[in-house]
């Protein structure tokens, strides 16, 4: 089976932008969770999706937010971007919901300039 | 709530010595508990995981963790240390009740192999 995959790999941005980040689950896992990870805070929990709803979420702003489609396929999206949302962004798929083991993508390396 | 203490930021080890990475948990329920290792500009790869199954687990590339519930650790280890083991190793832990705050992860332990 193909892994996770996240699109795009590298992404900068400037302030105040907005970006959407991708990713695409294993076949026939039905949840999508999301990481940040930055050398200050480590790797901190954003949100989980599972089939189409947001099933938990991190202590992160509003700013922060995310999707889930039919096919399983996730995007996260951050408005009004800050220099201290440059970070990769970790995708991981699980085939179900809470506490199965979770699979990780690639990551998409954010720059905020 | 849950969290998890790697103790080390930085371990350096001679190739083929053992390698011991420290793992402490907190969690008000029985956890679930992984190791994942990070290569430079990848993603997280699964090494083993514990749920609560055999307390001695055994994971990819030669690596074990055992479960101590006593002293509430997860330690990895490995009998021989390889060049190619050099990454960062990060511990995270998830309670069986339901994984509210998703995977809670320690702040990693950087391998240094030395030859």
């Amino acid at each position: 089976k193909a892994g996770v995959t996240q699109t795009p790999r590298y992404l900068i941005k400037t302030r105040g932008q907005q970006v959407t980040l991708s990713c695409s689950p294993i076949s026939g896992h039905r949840s999508v969770s999301w990481y940040q990870q930055t050398p200050g805070q480590g790797l901190q929990f954003l949100f989980e999706y599972f089939s189409e709803t947001q099933r938990n979420k991190g202590n992160f702003p509003g700013r922060f937010s995310g999707r889930q489609f039919s096919n399983s396929r996730s995007e996260m999206n951050v408005s009004t971007l800050e220099l201290g949302d440059s970070a990769l962004y970790l995708c991981a798929s699980s085939q179900d919901e809470g506490p199965d083991t979770q699979y990780f993508g690639p990551g998409t390396r954010l720059t905020v300039l | 709530a849950q969290s998890v203490t790697q103790l080390g930021s930085h371990v350096s080890v001679s190739e083929g010595a053992l390698v011991l990475l420290r793992c402490n948990y907190s969690s008000s329920v029985p956890p679930y508990l992984f190791w994942y290792v990070q290569y430079p500009n990848q993603g997280l790869q699964l090494l083993l995981k514990y749920t609560s199954a055999a307390t001695l687990v055994k994971g990819i590339n030669g690596f074990e963790a055992e479960f101590k519930k006593s002293e509430t650790s997860f330690h990895l280890t490995k009998p021989s240390a390889h060049m190619s083991d050099a990454a960062e190793y990060f511990c995270a832990v998830i309670y069986s009740g339901g994984g509210a705050d998703g995977l809670t992860f320690g702040k990693g332990t950087h391998l240094i192999i030395q030859p």
